[in-house]
């Protein structure tokens, strides 16, 4: 199972939004309304931001949505804030008993 | 509110079998809701779901990666509210951070261990 697609980088100003890319294949991010997201700051656990495409866990900024179109997904941070620097990984269910994650996307806060 | 605390050693020789353990804290390795997962991360491989247990309809379960398969267990204990994983015949490329999590493929994971740097080497 290959790893979904994400952008090495992404970056905004404070106040700006900034989105981020999840590509996969009809047999991941396409075929289930399973895709979760991750922030991890340097050295920490990751931490779910979103899940089943668009749901914030409790606790989480409404700054921060999810999508989905055909065989991607996507984060947006909007109204970027200092906080928001870090690494994003997206994740879906595969099929079969099989999880698959992103590449990872650092977002830098100019 | 779940807290996930890992324990176990952060240097395994080649070949030897690394072992961890998760204590859980504000839920329970039976909860017929919860499930409960080893996830690792490396430089060269990333994130990647190494396998889960969990317990339902009187019944546990548990499941693992093919990448790992038929080197991999995990298993709960329930007289301390713990889940292990143990995963055998380790090489140089088994070196990463290992994190426990409970959550659903279907729905994420929403609670994780603090991570424990492995390294494998002679």
């Amino acid at each position: 199972q290959s790893a979904l697609t994400q952008p090495p980088s992404a970056s905004g100003s404070p106040g700006q939004s900034v989105t981020i890319s999840c590509t996969g294949t009809s047999s991941d991010v396409g075929g289930y309304n399973s895709v979760s997201w991750y922030q991890q700051h340097p050295g920490k656990a990751p931490k779910l931001m979103i899940s089943e495409v668009t749901k914030r866990p409790s606790g989480v900024p409404d700054r921060f949505s999810g999508s989905k179109s055909g065989n991607a997904a996507s984060l947006t941070v909007s109204g970027l804030q200092a906080e928001d620097e870090a690494d994003y990984y997206c994740g879906s269910y595969a099929g079969n008993n099989n999880f698959v994650f992103g590449t990872g996307t650092k977002v830098t806060v100019l | 509110q779940v807290q996930l605390q890992q324990s176990g050693p952060g240097l395994v020789r080649p070949s030897q079998t690394l072992s961890l353990t998760c204590v859980i804290s504000g839920d329970s390795v039976s909860s017929n809701s919860a499930i409960w997962n080893w996830i690792r991360q490396s430089p060269s491989r990333g994130l990647e779901w190494l396998g889960r247990t969990y317990y339902t309809s009187n019944k546990w379960y548990s499941d693992n990666a093919l990448s790992v398969k038929g080197r991999i267990t995990v298993n709960p204990d329930t007289s301390k509210n713990q889940f292990s994983l143990q995963l055998n015949s380790v090489t140089p490329e088994d070196t990463a951070v290992y994190y426990c999590a409970r959550g659903r493929m279907a729905t994420g994971y929403d609670s994780w261990g603090q991570g424990t740097l492995v390294t494998v080497s002679s």
